[in-house]
């Protein structure tokens, strides 16, 4: 199975700041990765899909990157919703996986 | 709006069952594939089975094979998991997320790309 490894977690930082997570793939997973948020006791989020592309409704502070095995997601003025945990999820390989997460708390 | 349902989680002995069932709404149910993915308490997120539109594709991870059957009636927009033999690493909120309309296909079997709406879960505690 592919590994994706998350770093750093978890992550402090302050509203306002620019924050940047990394999912790194123990084989080459193409641009077949999406990311995901989830809010305590709540269900996962899709915001970002394909490495780059936003979902639908989702603020343009996200963004995301990368090809290969190494991989960014981005935000880029942290809002006070935005304290959560984010997971990397891969679908280039059967099955598909899911990074540890992140968790993002506020500093 | 999308929606989806889950019910059927509670507390079970090792070696019991369980049916979960997840209602959809909002959407063309039978146009998309469906999966289970799950949580165990204070741990990240564990895919666990999937479905595609006509049930022509099905698959379960390794840690449930033999144990949990995944099955959908499209004309009631629902989608369930069987799961039997359970064991306490089993214990775990189960969450019914959409997948994508059209699957990845590598190898002969054809998957979801990814999961784009997700219910609030319901809690499987395995437990004696």
């Amino acid at each position: 199975d592919i590994q994706l490894t998350q770093s750093p977690s978890p992550l402090s930082a302050s509203v306002g700041d620019r924050i940047t997570i990394t999912c790194q793939a123990s084989q080459s997973i193409k641009t077949y990765l999406n990311w995901y948020q989830q809010k305590p006791g709540k269900a996962p989020k899709l915001l970002i899909f394909d490495a780059a592309n936003l979902e639908t409704g989702v603020p343009s502070r996200f963004s995301g990157s990368g090809s290969g095995t190494e991989f960014t997601f981005t935000i880029s003025s942290l809002q006070f919703e935005d304290f959560a945990t984010y997971y990397c999820q891969q679908y280039a390989h059967f099955p598909m996986t899911f990074g540890q997460g992140t968790r993002l708390d506020i500093k | 709006q999308v929606q989806l349902v889950e019910s059927g989680g509670g507390l079970v002995k090792p070696g019991g069952s369980l049916r979960l069932s997840c209602v959809a709404s909002g959407f063309t149910f039978r146009d998309y594939y469906m999966t289970w993915i799950r949580q165990a308490p204070g741990k990240g997120l564990e895919w666990v089975s999937y479905m595609s539109p006509s049930r022509s594709y099905t698959n379960n991870a390794d840690s449930v094979q033999g144990r949990f059957t995944i099955s959908r009636d499209n004309a009631k927009n629902s989608l369930f998991l069987q799961m039997n033999s359970l064991r306490v690493e089993d214990t775990a909120v189960y969450f019914c997320a959409r997948g994508s309309r059209e699957g990845f296909c590598s190898g002969g079997n054809c998957y979801p790309y990814n999961f784009d709406f997700w219910g609030l879960g319901t809690l499987v505690t395995v437990s004696s």
